[in-house]
């Protein structure tokens, strides 16, 4: 398996514009976590899908934040309009069971907004 | 209460030397402890872990140590080599998907 694969790996976007970041979690796997990471404040769960319906979308900073799962294949992270202090690694990760146990991270995209 | 501390920050170690990674806890409800190894420019891998009903687990030259009265558990890299260097996290979970992050340990393992 390919494990978790995201795209792009980086990313540089001018403030204001919109950034979708992509994910494909491992097949047959029932959960799915966005996850942000900067040395300030470490790793944040920004949501939670499990069966492709989004759980707990509380660790989403504000409104210009939105995550979609059309499919057991395929989520999507968008912000716009994006900000500088959106920069960070953005991770996808992904479990074949309820919650954290056994959860894979993918490579992560580094965003950079200037 | 949902915090999970983690120590020490950063860590050099002596090849073949025993590197301890310390984590303490304070909801009993976690049930579940995984350890993550993490390269720069990687994302999270999941190392070990072990679940309240075991002291300890081993796989490899990893060992996690658990001690539930004190709320605290511990990683254990036998025979450090020079790849063993990354930076560790712990964590916990309850029976609900949250998953609390300790803040990391740098290691560095020297040859």
């Amino acid at each position: 398996d390919a494990g978790v694969i995201q795209s792009p790996r980086h990313e540089v976007t001018e403030m204001g514009q919109e950034v979708t970041l992509r994910c494909k979690p491992i097949s047959g796997h029932n959960s799915l976590f966005w996850y942000r990471q900067t040395m300030m404040r470490g790793l944040e769960l920004l949501i939670y899908f499990n069966n492709n319906v989004p759980i707990d979308d509380s660790g989403m900073p504000e409104d210009r934040f939105s995550a979609k799962m059309p499919n057991a294949s395929f989520s999507t992270l968008k912000i716009q309009p994006s900000e500088p202090r959106d920069s960070a690694v953005y991770f996808c990760a992904s479990s074949s069971q309820t919650g954290h146990t056994e959860a894979f991270f993918g490579q992560g995209t580094r965003l950079t907004v200037v | 209460q949902q915090q999970v501390k983690q120590s020490p920050q950063s860590l050099i170690v002596q090849k073949g030397g025993i590197s301890i990674i310390n984590c303490a806890y304070e909801n009993t409800a976690f049930d579940y402890f995984p350890w993550y190894q993490q390269f720069p420019g990687k994302g999270p891998a999941l190392l070990i872990a072990i679940r309240p009903d075991v002291s300890e687990k081993k796989e490899g030259r990893f060992t996690i140590s658990f001690n539930k009265s004190a709320k605290q558990f511990s990683l254990h890299i036998m025979d450090s080599q020079p790849g063993d260097s990354a930076t560790y996290f712990c964590a916990a979970s309850d029976s609900n998907y949250q998953l609390i992050w300790g803040a990391g340990t740098k290691l560095i393992i020297k040859p």
